[in-house]
């Protein structure tokens, strides 16, 4: 079975802190993805890759940066978390564009 | 405009009853999924189905890209089938086949016992 692991369920942080987002899938897929779901806005796409240090920004990119140095690890970063940024974020991955997309289980960021 | 819309927003069924959640989508996709997201909030992959059908055990799915409408059908429901359901797709046109989707806003679905 696929595997996509982040790294933590609940985190909370400060406003102004850096925040990093860690996400492991063990499949040696091509494509990453980070979303985050917010309640009435459905989920949204931050960032994809789909290749070591290539990236792409999706929907909603401002104020978020990412980081892929690994096929298998892509870490979602918060330059400036704000409080806005309070969200469940969920990272994702597949083989390739027309494969079955797997998620991870979600980190649910608090920023106060 | 909407670009994936789900239908209905909101489903509640008895233990052992059937249902359908349907998908309309605005343009040609040559991507579209089915996710369940359990009350814990993990998405699970259902089912990967630009056209035609497929069957998984209780769960099947049928997606008619020529009218830009996909159907999931839950049959003998289980209080364990309660959650939000997901259609996603990559529209066709301009697409590179990134697998970058496009989520609907999810039908919620309450199975009780």
């Amino acid at each position: 079975d696929v595997k996509v692991t982040q790294s933590s369920r609940y985190l909370v942080k400060r406003t102004g802190e850096k925040v990093f987002l860690e996400c492991v899938q063990d499949m040696d897929h091509e494509n990453m993805f980070w979303y985050r779901q917010d309640p009435g806005l459905g989920l949204r796409l931050i960032y994809f890759s789909y290749d070591v240090k290539m990236k792409e920004k999706g929907d909603i990119p401002e104020g978020y940066s990412v980081s892929r140095e690994k096929k298998e690890r892509f870490s979602l970063i918060l330059e400036s978390a704000s409080t806005n940024q309070t969200s469940m974020y969920l990272c994702a991955s597949s083989w390739r564009g027309y494969e079955k997309l797997f998620f991870g289980s979600g980190t649910q960021l608090s920023v106060l | 405009g909407i670009q994936v819309e789900q239908s209905p927003p909101d489903l509640i069924l008895q233990e052992g009853a059937n249902s359908t959640l349907r998908c309309n989508f605005s343009d040609s996709v040559n991507n579209l999924q089915w996710f369940h997201q359990n009350p814990w909030g993990q998405l699970i992959n259902l089912f990967y189905i630009p056209s035609g059908t497929k069957q998984n055990g209780r769960l099947s799915a049928t997606t008619v890209a020529t009218e830009r409408y996909s159907l999931l059908y839950i049959s003998s429901s289980q209080t364990t089938d309660s959650g939000v359901y997901f259609c996603a797709v990559e529209f066709a046109r301009g697409s590179s086949n990134t697998g970058k989707l496009i989520f609907g806003q999810g039908t919620t679905l309450q199975v009780k016992p």
